[in-house]
């Protein structure tokens, strides 16, 4: 399919594990997003790449959290020493960038994270 | 306050009803106005948006928005089971920025 694919789509770990969490966006698709969903919190901006451009990582929530990515395509969310409070399902998002444009975001159908 | 407020619900509904599903937002450089549709563990997908106050038809749905009151709503025209999902209003300045979502609003339609 050409749409945003995510891996793993269900991921168990124990506290103190680190994870990876990766997406493969939509080809030609400038812009990738990554996006944290809990329950009864909404969708929770952690780190936006655009182009070749230096990331936003304002929305990443400590320093245990990071990504990467490679090639302007797949990228990598790693979270290290997983605590229970990072269980969510981790969304990933790509877009065409372009600052004409509406920022339609395509999603994919995200990684569930549970930290026991 | 924060950039984007929604009241998460939950909303149940008969089937046929008229839903009407709203958002308010801090941030008056806001462009563009789209609404989410979110079914169970899937990802969000785009059902429309309007640029600027206005109103926009989509066959059973209008998004409407009011610049000078930072208030948008979609409204929802004999509503089917099938609507039955979470609605989530963003606001983006533009096409490269990070849009902000609502809290959503899971709907559900009774049949």
């Amino acid at each position: 399919g050409a749409g945003v694919s995510q891996s793993p789509s269900n991921k168990v770990t124990e506290k103190g594990k680190d994870v990876e969490l990766r997406c493969d966006p939509i080809s030609g698709h400038t812009a990738l997003y990554w996006y944290r969903q809990s329950l009864g919190q909404g969708l929770e901006f952690l780190i936006y790449f655009q182009g070749n451009s230096a990331p936003d990582k304002s929305g990443l929530p400590s320093d245990r959290f990071s990504a990467e990515r490679t090639g302007g395509s797949v990228s990598t969310l790693t979270i290290q020493r997983t605590q229970q409070e990072d269980s969510a399902v981790y969304l990933c998002a790509s877009s065409l960038g372009l600052s004409k444009n509406t920022g339609e975001l395509f999603f994919g159908e995200g990684s569930r994270l549970t930290v026991l | 306050q924060k950039e984007v407020e929604q009241d998460p619900g939950p909303l149940s509904v008969p089937e046929g009803a008229i839903v009407s599903l709203n958002c308010t937002y801090s941030n008056s450089a806001f462009q563009y106005f789209m609404w989410y549709r979110q079914y169970s563990r899937k990802g969000p997908e785009l059902l429309m948006y309007t640029y600027s106050s206005g109103n926009k038809e989509d066959g059973r749905f209008t998004a409407q928005v009011d610049k000078s009151s930072k208030y948008i709503s979609l409204f929802i025209r004999d509503s089917q089971p099938s609507d039955s999902a979470t609605y989530l209003c963003a606001p983006s300045l533009s096409g490269n920025t990070p849009l902000v979502f609502g809290k959503g609003t899971r709907l559900s339609v009774i049949a």
